[in-house]
């Protein structure tokens, strides 16, 4: 059974700062991993989305790496905004026979604050 | 396009009361799903479909159900509430073809008392 666990599960930086938060899962055989946006009250936003060929995928200030043999990947966020905060989930696409290939297990999240 | 619009937003449902949560995608995905979300914790897979007329259950199906009748439309049903029950519930669509990137509705905030 695929497990998926972040850390730190919550992180407070001062704005203008690089951060890295990370996401590890326990079973290899992914189709894709996807990072996820979540604020107060709302639903999810995808963020970058890594298909299990690729290594990293880039949108703006954020750039997600996947190792997929040590079962991890990495969100690294540079110059960090206050517009920065909320919750951070990462979410895995586990390989599986018949239909199993759009089934997500999702971390707990980091909760991400960044104050001025 | 709207993406994925659930109904309602809110609800408050006394125990063994029934309701049905919406859910309607307009990009033509052939995947569909819903989860639920506790307090602090990551999403659980309630149940998916790959399409109209297949589903298939997730990690919690208990005292969940679903039908697919139309590539549009996914609909939960909850049958005889339980406070077990109270969580928020997000609908989520992907085509396969795509890459199966995962678009997410704004949730149903439901209280089971």
């Amino acid at each position: 059974k695929q497990e998926v666990t972040q850390i730190p599960a919550a992180l407070s930086v001062p704005e203008g700062e690089n951060l890295v938060l990370n996401c590890s899962f326990t079973d290899s055989a992914i189709y894709n991993l996807q990072w996820f946006r979540q604020d107060p009250g709302k639903g999810l936003t995808s963020l970058l989305l890594i298909q299990s060929s690729q290594r990293e995928q880039t949108s703006g200030r954020l750039n997600a790496s996947l190792d997929k043999s040590s079962g991890r990947s990495t969100l690294y966020i540079a110059a960090s905004q206050p517009g920065d905060s909320a919750t951070y989930l990462c979410a895995v696409s586990s390989i599986g026979g018949g239909t199993s290939y759009g089934k997500l297990t999702f971390g707990q999240g980091t909760i991400l604050t960044v104050h001025p | 396009n709207a993406g994925v619009t659930q109904t309602p937003k809110f609800r408050i449902l006394k125990i063994g009361q029934s309701m049905t949560l919406q859910c309607t995608q307009d990009m033509n995905h052939n995947y569909m799903y819903w989860y639920r979300q506790d307090p602090g914790m990551g999403l659980k897979l309630i149940y998916y479909s790959v399409g109209a007329g297949i589903t298939d259950k997730g990690e919690v199906p208990n005292g969940y159900n679903v039908s697919r009748s139309t590539t549009e439309d996914f609909p939960l049903r909850l049958e005889l509430a339980a406070p077990s029950q109270t969580s928020v519930y997000f609908c989520a669509s992907s085509y396969l073809g795509q890459g199966n990137e995962q678009y997410f509705g704004p949730g149903t905030r439901l209280t089971v008392t």
